[in-house]
């Protein structure tokens, strides 16, 4: 089946730890997003990429790095600089190309970090 | 400056009921796009519907159906005869040229059986 997924769905760290998250497509899209979600709020963009090897920061990159090696993966690190890191993460692509843009997205990770 | 209201924070109604949402955007480009999302309990958002600015004509799909206009800069999104799997949150978005998509705060929906 074609989807989006994001492993681990509850991930636990210590302050101070970097942690990256993963997400993976098989849907061939070309663009890839990282959202973020607190409680009761809406979504915001962290980064996001168009093409392999290229990417741009959203509306809340601080603290956060993402590479794009393949199509296929968008893993996303949330660095120790990042201040409130704990939240529900989302992973998101579009495509192909620009013929659709709505994003689909994966089933999120859950972040905690004490 | 591009935004998504959506002033509804939480509603409730009863199971059959008909429900609408309310989503006023704000852009300044012609050409954008609007949808709506649902995210269930599990957190996954799901894709409901997008409307290009070009298309007014207003959809239907079974119990839902969106109203588009421009001329309030609104798409409010109706839920007809409801039912207790329609309890999510509900998010109205916006995408202009840029590609990036902008999120309204969502509104939680209770369906009270």
């Amino acid at each position: 089946d074609g989807g989006i997924t994001q492993s681990p769905k509850y991930l636990f760290r210590k302050e101070g730890q970097n942690v990256t998250l993963s997400c993976e497509q098989n849907l061939n899209h070309d663009a890839m997003y990282w959202y973020r979600q607190d409680p009761g709020q809406g979504l915001r963009l962290i980064y996001y990429s168009q093409i392999v090897n290229d990417f741009q920061k959203g509306d809340i990159a601080e603290g956060y790095s993402v590479s794009r090696e393949k199509k296929e993966s968008f893993p996303l690190t949330v660095t120790s600089a990042q201040k409130n890191p704990t939240a529900f993460y989302l992973c998101a692509s579009s495509g192909p190309q620009r013929s659709s843009y709505e994003q689909y997205f994966g089933p999120g990770t859950r972040l905690t970090v004490t | 400056a591009q935004k998504v209201t959506q002033a509804q924070t939480e509603i409730s109604v009863v199971e059959k009921e008909d429900v609408t949402l309310d989503c006023v955007y704000e852009t300044r480009d012609t050409t954008y796009y609007l949808f709506w999302y649902k995210q269930p309990p599990s957190g996954e958002l799901v894709f409901l519907i997008r409307r290009n600015s070009f298309d007014e004509q207003n959809e239907i799909s079974g119990r839902y159906s969106w109203n588009f206009q421009k001329s309030t800069s609104s798409f409010n999104f109706t839920i007809t005869a409801s039912q207790v799997v329609d309890s999510a949150v509900y998010f109205c978005a916006l995408m202009n040229r840029d590609d990036k998509i902008i999120f309204g705060k969502g509104t939680r929906l209770h369906i009270l059986p």
